[in-house]
C-alpha cells in the first residue's frame, strides 16, 4: 500500500531558530500534499495544501509567512516553521493522496513529526 | 462538506466486536464516508470508505443505512492494539482534503 515517510520524527529547537520538516510519498506520485498541526488532546487541523510547481493554499489564520511549504517534486513537500516559538510546539502529521478503484481517493498520513520549541 | 456526529467515548472488550456508530443526516449525494483511527502519538490510519453500500475489508466492515444518513464501523474482533481514536468523515469523493471533527475514543480492555 501506499507510504508516506515524514523526517525528523521528532525535533527540539530553541526559540527563534527555523526547523524544516520533510515530507515523501514512498511509492507514488503526489501532485497535492497536506499539513496537519495537532496540539494535545485535540483532534488535527488543516493548515495547508501543498500543490507541486505552485504555491500552497493557507487555511484561515494560518501564517503564511510562518509556516513556509514547498513542494519541488511530486514526492515531497517540506514544511518551515520559521522563527520557531514555545507556541509552535506540536504535532506536524503531512498527508498525500491516491485515487482508489472506487472512484474516491484515499489519504495516506505520515507518522508525524513533534515539535519542540524551548 | 456535511458534519458528522459520534459520540465521544465508548469501551469495548477484547475478542468481541466493536460498532461504531457515526451521524451524518447532511450528507450529498456525491460524498463518501471515510473513516480513519489514530493511534496515540501516530498518524492517522484509513480504515475503510463506502458510498452507498456496505462494504468490507481485512480490517472493518462499513455498513450505511439506506438513507446514507448514518454508518457503522464494525471492529469484528478487537485487539488491545485497537485502542484509538475513531474519525468518520464526510467528503466530496473528488476532494482530497479531510477534515477532522473531535472522533470516538475507543478503548479496547482485556
Amino acid at each position: 500500500g501506499a507510504v508516506v515517510s515524514q523526517h525528523p520524527s521528532r525535533v527540539i529547537c530553541k526559540s527563534g531558530t527555523s526547523v524544516k520538516i520533510e515530507c515523501r510519498s514512498l511509492d507514488f506520485q503526489a501532485t497535492t500534499m497536506f499539513w496537519y498541526r495537532q496540539f494535545p488532546k485535540q483532534s488535527l487541523m488543516l493548515m495547508a495544501t501543498s500543490n507541486e510547481g505552485s504555491k500552497a493554499t493557507y487555511e484561515q489564520g494560518v501564517e503564511k509567512d510562518k509556516f513556509l511549504i514547498n513542494h519541488a517534486s511530486l514526492t515531497l513537500s517540506t514544511l518551515t516553521v520559521t522563527s520557531a516559538h514555545p507556541e509552535d510546539s506540536s504535532f506536524y502529521i503531512c498527508s498525500a493522496g491516491q485515487d482508489h478503484r472506487s472512484g474516491a481517493n484515499v489519504l495516506t498520513f505520515g507518522a508525524g513529526s513533534r515539535l519542540t520549541v524551548l | 462538506d456535511a458534519k458528522t456526529t459520534q459520540p465521544p467515548s465508548m469501551d469495548c472488550a477484547e475478542g468481541r466486536a466493536a460498532n461504531l456508530p457515526c451521524n451524518h443526516s447532511t450528507i450529498s449525494g456525491n460524498e463518501y464516508v471515510y473513516w480513519y483511527r489514530q493511534i496515540h502519538s501516530q498518524g492517522p490510519q484509513y480504515i475503510i470508505h463506502g458510498l452507498k453500500n456496505n462494504e468490507t475489508n481485512e480490517m472493518a466492515s462499513l455498513i450505511i443505512t439506506e438513507d446514507r444518513k448514518s454508518s457503522t464501523l464494525i471492529l469484528p474482533h478487537a485487539t488491545l492494539r485497537d485502542t484509538a481514536v475513531y474519525y468518520c468523515i464526510v467528503r466530496v469523493y473528488n476532494d482530497y482534503k479531510l477534515s477532522f471533527g473531535a472522533g470516538t475514543t475507543v478503548t479496547v480492555r482485556a
